[in-house]
């Protein structure tokens, strides 16, 4: 069974730094997919940025980009010059690829940006 | 191109009463999966279809849950003889099979048990 880790519950940066929120899985699968959600504060899950386990290369969405690293079983997500609307909570998500189907989410962290 | 949509938003129910949500994802995506959040925890996946076709069903959709999508258009979840412990939000995603694989998430229906 595959099972997602986020081992901070909340983070905090002021605006316009960075901030890296830390992810990992276990998985016996060679072939799946990982993602970054982002659920504001009563809004809905936004996808912000995915990876392919076949992918060496890291992930990048304009202010988002991921540190994939497959051996270690770690994928986190960093955000350059945060905003204030990066509020939210952010969840790492797994899927397998062999058949695509369900998320498998990790607990969340709690971003806050501060003025 | 419109998104996932969900309604009802909020639903507050005695419990013992029956509740049916109902999910109408993107238009062309043919796969649709239902998750539940309680508080402080990230989604747990409860059922999805492919099509019409119900392909899985997690261990924690008990005998009261159902859930449908009987053209493989929107889909309902049912709740009978709710209880307290049923109090999430419920979650409904679609996707589009053999292309990208992202699932795009309507904003939920909150339920509160009472």
């Amino acid at each position: 069974a595959q099972t997602v880790t986020q081992s901070q519950p909340e983070m905090s940066v002021q605006e316009a730094e960075t901030v890296t929120l830390s992810c990992t899985y276990d998985t016996s699968e060679n072939n799946y997919y990982l993602f970054w959600y982002k659920q504001p504060p009563s809004r809905q899950m936004i996808l912000v940025i995915r990876q392919e386990a076949y992918k060496q290369q890291n992930a990048t969405e304009n202010r988002f980009s991921v540190n994939f690293q497959k051996a270690a079983k770690s994928f986190s997500l960093k955000i350059s010059d945060s905003q204030l609307g990066d509020t939210a909570m952010y969840f790492c998500a797994f899927m397998k690829g062999s058949n695509p189907d369900k998320l498998i989410f990790g607990t969340g962290t709690r971003l806050q940006v501060f003025p | 191109d419109t998104g996932v949509s969900q309604n009802p938003r909020h639903k507050i129910t005695k419990r013992g009463q029956n509740v049916t949500f109902r999910c109408d994802p993107i238009s062309e995506h043919n796969r649709l999966y239902w998750y539940r959040q309680t508080l402080g925890q990230g989604p747990e996946f409860l059922t999805y279809f492919q099509n019409e076709a119900q392909l899985e069903k997690s261990r924690l959709l008990s005998d009261r849950f159902s859930a449908e999508r009987p053209k493989g258009s929107f889909s309902t979840l049912e709740i009978q003889r709710t209880e307290q412990g049923d109090s999430a939000m419920y979650l409904c995603a679609s996707s589009l099979e053999g292309g990208r694989v992202e699932q795009y998430f309507g904003p939920g229906t909150r339920l509160t048990v009472t």
